[in-house]
């Protein structure tokens, strides 16, 4: 079946960059998606990406694919307090279909 | 980007009672309904899809006696816990897509249910 990982926790500086690291196992994922959960609330989609691009730009944020190797990044630029929050990746093998999620990588500001 | 409600945001309920929570589409026709369930400091995990006016298709392991849903209309899907008991204590979360082929699914913000 589908297995999505991440790192579970990421803390940086207010101005740096953030990188969050993905990986997937299932071949067949068609869309890739990043979300941001704040405490206590649903989930908001920041950006997703198709498998067959390489990079998708969207503002400060930053999608990175290496299909080959199953890997999905997602990088914040000039990080705000306000990003504090956990980000998911998902994945789906089809436009609109079920989510297969990963575990979450909490995101730390500092200010 | 379409708007999904979802009520109540929170709820404590007895053990042995049902609880009945709620997933609205507000401005557009969802076709499909995705039930989630998160336990704390945890993913989200599927427990079914839902499709307008047919049975919900329940992922393995959810016991679909315990876990109704219903999708009657092309804006509401309810979720009831029957007989809840503490160990379903959870956040659980919807969300929508309409026509096939719809890129991405709209969430709820969410039911935290708390079973006492």
């Amino acid at each position: 079946g589908e297995d999505v990982e991440q790192s579970l926790f990421l803390s940086v500086r207010e101005g740096d960059s953030s990188v969050i690291n993905c990986t997937y196992t299932d071949s067949s994922s068609t869309y890739l998606y990043w979300y941001k959960q704040e405490p206590g609330a649903g989930l908001q989609l920041l950006t997703y990406i198709f498998s067959n691009m390489d990079m998708k730009q969207d503002q400060r944020l930053t999608v990175l694919l290496n299909k080959k190797d199953k890997h999905l990044s997602l990088r914040i630029a000039d990080t705000q307090t306000g990003d504090s929050a956990i980000y998911f990746c998902a994945e789906s093998q089809a436009a609109g279909n079920k989510l297969t999620f990963g575990g979450g990588t909490r995101v730390l500001v500092k200010p | 980007g379409a708007v999904v409600s979802q009520h109540p945001s929170w709820v404590i309920c007895k053990s042995g009672t049902s609880v009945k929570i709620e997933c609205r589409s507000l401005d557009f026709q969802a076709t499909t309904m995705f039930w989630y369930r998160q336990f704390p400091k945890q993913s989200l995990m599927l427990m079914a899809t839902s499709n307008e006016g047919s049975k919900a298709t329940y992922e393995q392991g959810v016991e679909k006696d315990k876990f109704l849903i219903n999708h009657a209309s092309l804006t509401l899907s309810t979720l009831t816990v029957t007989s809840a008991h503490p160990e379903d204590s959870s956040f659980y979360i919807c969300s929508a897509r309409t026509r096939t082929g719809m890129t991405e699914a709209f969430f709820g913000q969410g039911t935290r249910l708390t079973v006492v």
